[in-house]
């Protein structure tokens, strides 16, 4: 199973809401995370089940989608947030990885 | 506190074998699977292979069967990723995860910290 992110990059401003997609090649039911990443740090489980928000990850976060097509959004950008995204599968054993979003700051 | 660590840094030559560690504590050791991740320099997240600590039963990526092998001694709670003839293209920071889930899996949950393998001769 294939996943798609897009955009592969984003430049955004505190405050803004912004919105990544992950497109997966065969439907995928609500089996797919997303993880944020900070340079030289391991990634950072935020939502799983497609749209449930991990323990003590800010409610500005949240996610949808099922079978091929997922969101992410972030309601109002925080400097902290400027990172990068990626979405994972948990369908088939295999667990690939969408190859990320880079979010940086405008 | 959950966590799980990672053995350190290595330097290697090409040709030299390899084994790095991750050692979990603070939850049931047994009670869920390991994943290996792979991150070569400036690219994304690769998954490499997981286990069940409780009985060493693995899968592979078609990517990474047959060029690594994953173990697990749950007798000290610790799962490895092995190399028996390194490349340079294994240079990489390797990341174990657990995998959480209540019945089906959910999300890699816990991250170790992540152990840089360069391979340089």
């Amino acid at each position: 199973i294939q996943l798609t992110q897009s955009p592969s990059s984003l430049s955004a401003s505190v405050g803004d809401r912004v919105t990544i997609t992950c497109r997966a090649s065969q439907g995928i039911s609500s089996y797919l995370a997303w993880y944020q990443q900070k340079p030289g740090k391991a990634p950072k489980l935020l939502i799983y089940a497609a749209s449930t928000l991990q323990s003590g990850v800010p409610s500005r976060f949240s996610g949808s989608g099922s079978g091929t097509d997922f969101t992410l959004t972030i309601s109002s950008l925080q400097p902290e947030d400027f990172a990068t995204y990626y979405c994972q599968q948990l369908n088939s054993y295999s667990y690939t990885f969408g190859q990320g979003t880079k979010l940086e700051i405008k | 506190e959950v966590q799980l660590v990672q053995s350190g840094a290595e330097v290697k030559k090409p040709g030299e074998s390899l084994r790095i560690s991750c050692k979990g504590s603070g939850y049931s050791f047994t009670s869920y699977w390991i994943s290996w991740v792979r991150q070569m320099p400036g690219k994304g997240l690769e998954w490499m292979g997981r286990i069940d600590p409780s009985d060493s039963y693995t899968n592979y990526s078609p990517s990474f069967q047959g060029h690594v092998t994953i173990s697990a001694d749950k007798s000290i709670s610790t799962a490895y990723l092995q190399w028996s003839s390194l490349k340079a293209s294994d240079t990489a920071m390797y990341y174990c995860a657990r995998l959480w889930g209540d019945g089906d899996p959910d999300a890699f949950d816990i991250w170790g910290q992540g152990t840089m393998v360069t391979v340089s001769s």
